[in-house]
């Protein structure tokens, strides 16, 4: 059974501060992808890596994937209000009945005070 | 905008009682999944199908869980009968899965329908 671990699960700062959420497994994951879920509603996707070593940027997020692909990470600069969430890694698998297939973390509880 | 719909938003029932979700997958899309969210256990996938046919629903508890695909613009999940444990948000995704590049394999998920068991 594959497993992502997240941390910190809960993350509380204030307006302007930098964080990073972290996201760990022992095992290979085809791409990796980071969704961000708002009160009432479903996750909705934020990015995908694909290649060991990637790094992506999204406005004030900064998105890595390991160079073995088993870890993650997300970081945001100058936070704001607007970021408050919930963050959820989750981890795709290539092959066979699992294609498809996603592996979501625990999640990291976001907020951000003004 | 293309979006995944779920029926109904929110469900209170008594224990016992019979309970069917209902998902509308975003056209054109091939797999559906059908995944619970609490607190304690986070997002865990229940079932999901491609092209309409089973592919894994080792995540569902058999004996009171089903899921049906009946045709390409349905997906339903039934719990019969409803207990206390199984209240939860219930959320339907839908993707593309296929092809060389795997960035496709992107999940679009509906709003949830909170189940709420007494």
């Amino acid at each position: 059974t594959q497993l992502l671990e997240q941390s910190p699960q809960f993350l509380s700062i204030q307006e302007g501060e930098n964080l990073t959420v972290y996201c760990n497994s022992s095992s290979v994951f085809s791409s990796l992808q980071w969704y961000r879920q708002e009160p009432g509603e479903g996750p909705v996707l934020l990015v995908t890596v694909v290649t060991g070593g990637e790094v992506k940027k999204l406005k004030r997020l900064t998105f890595q994937f390991g160079d073995a692909r088993k870890d993650s990470s997300l970081h945001i600069t100058a936070a704001q209000p607007g970021d408050t969430g919930l963050y959820l890694c989750a981890g795709a698998n290539a092959g066979g009945t699992s294609y498809g297939k996603l592996t979501f973390g625990q999640g990291t509880i976001l907020t951000v005070h003004p | 905008d293309a979006r995944v719909t779920q029926t109904p938003r929110h469900k209170v029932t008594e224990m016992g009682q019979e309970v069917t979700m209902r998902c509308q997958p975003i056209l054109g899309h091939n797999t559906v999944f059908w995944y619970r969210q609490t607190m304690m256990q986070g997002l865990e996938l229940l079932a999901y199908f491609r092209n309409r046919a089973p592919l894994d629903d080792s995540g569902m508890p058999k004996d009171r869980f089903s899921a049906e695909m009946p045709d390409a613009t349905l997906a339903t999940l039934k719990i019969q009968p409803s207990e206390p444990r199984d209240s939860a948000v219930y959320f339907c995704a839908s993707g593309w899965t296929g092809g060389v590049y795997l960035a496709k394999n992107i999940q679009y998920f509906g709003a949830g329908t909170r189940l709420s068991v007494l």
